[in-house]
């Protein structure tokens, strides 16, 4: 069982849904963090998270580290979304980060 | 602020060459973080460094090798390349490392491909 998981693996979503993608993980953690990849390779860190709730524009994300959960939502999806939501936390023990397989998402107008 | 650059964004080795890829990290950041991204794996951490020093290494063999200047510049060396080496190649930096870990920001990559 990998230590980070990610669902669901695939989204498709039209204009204007809201859409959330969940990251379970199994290690104790010092952070979160919330990666976007778009086509082409390039990475952009959206949140780091230890608790509570982050929201920027769009996006809100939100952890839960007692049930060791977090999850991703995307209020108002717009085409420009689309791309793979990557979860990763920072192990406490080994200090690494650990990725989970990550969520494609498209969304179409 | 000039983001994370990478060189050479592309590459094509054969099976038994050795290869060096290179980070250059947004001014200011110390630490360097390496990960390796594969189809069938995903992203793996590779190493991360932060003032010159490894602090930390993944689960690779030690064809992989890394190392960090004083001018927090990084490079990355993989030697006796494998097909199983291709790859995209990532660079992150951030401010500072460890339990204190802000932000990372990520270069565009090297892929490799090995023939």
């Amino acid at each position: 069982k990998n230590e980070v998981e990610q669902s669901p693996q695939n989204l498709t979503a039209q204009e204007g849904e809201f859409i959330t993608i969940n990251c379970s993980y199994s290690v104790g953690i010092s952070a979160l963090h919330w990666l976007q990849q778009h086509p082409g390779g390039g990475i952009v860190s959206l949140f780091m998270l230890s608790s509570g709730k982050k929201k920027h524009g769009r996006l809100i994300a939100t952890i839960n580290i007692q049930e060791k959960h977090s999850s991703l939502h995307i209020t108002a999806s717009h085409p420009r979304d689309s791309a793979v939501y990557i979860c990763a936390v920072r192990s406490w023990d080994t200090d690494k980060l650990i990725f989970g397989t990550g969520t494609r998402l498209q969304v179409f107008p | 602020k000039a983001g994370v650059t990478q060189t050479p964004r592309y590459l094509i080795k054969t099976r038994g060459q050795q290869v060096t890829l290179s980070c250059s990290p947004i001014s200011g950041h110390r630490s360097v973080s390496w990960y390796q991204q594969t189809p069938g794996q995903g992203l793996q951490f590779l190493f991360e460094y932060f003032s010159e020093t490894q602090r930390n290494k993944g689960n690779f063999p030690g064809r992989f090798s890394g190392r960090q200047f004083s001018n927090s510049r990084s490079e990355m060396n993989v030697s006796t390349l494998e097909l199983g080496d291709s790859a995209l190649y990532l660079c992150a930096s951030s401010l500072v490392a460890g339990e204190y870990t802000d932000t990372q920001y990520f270069g565009p990559g090297t892929r490799l491909t090995v023939l």
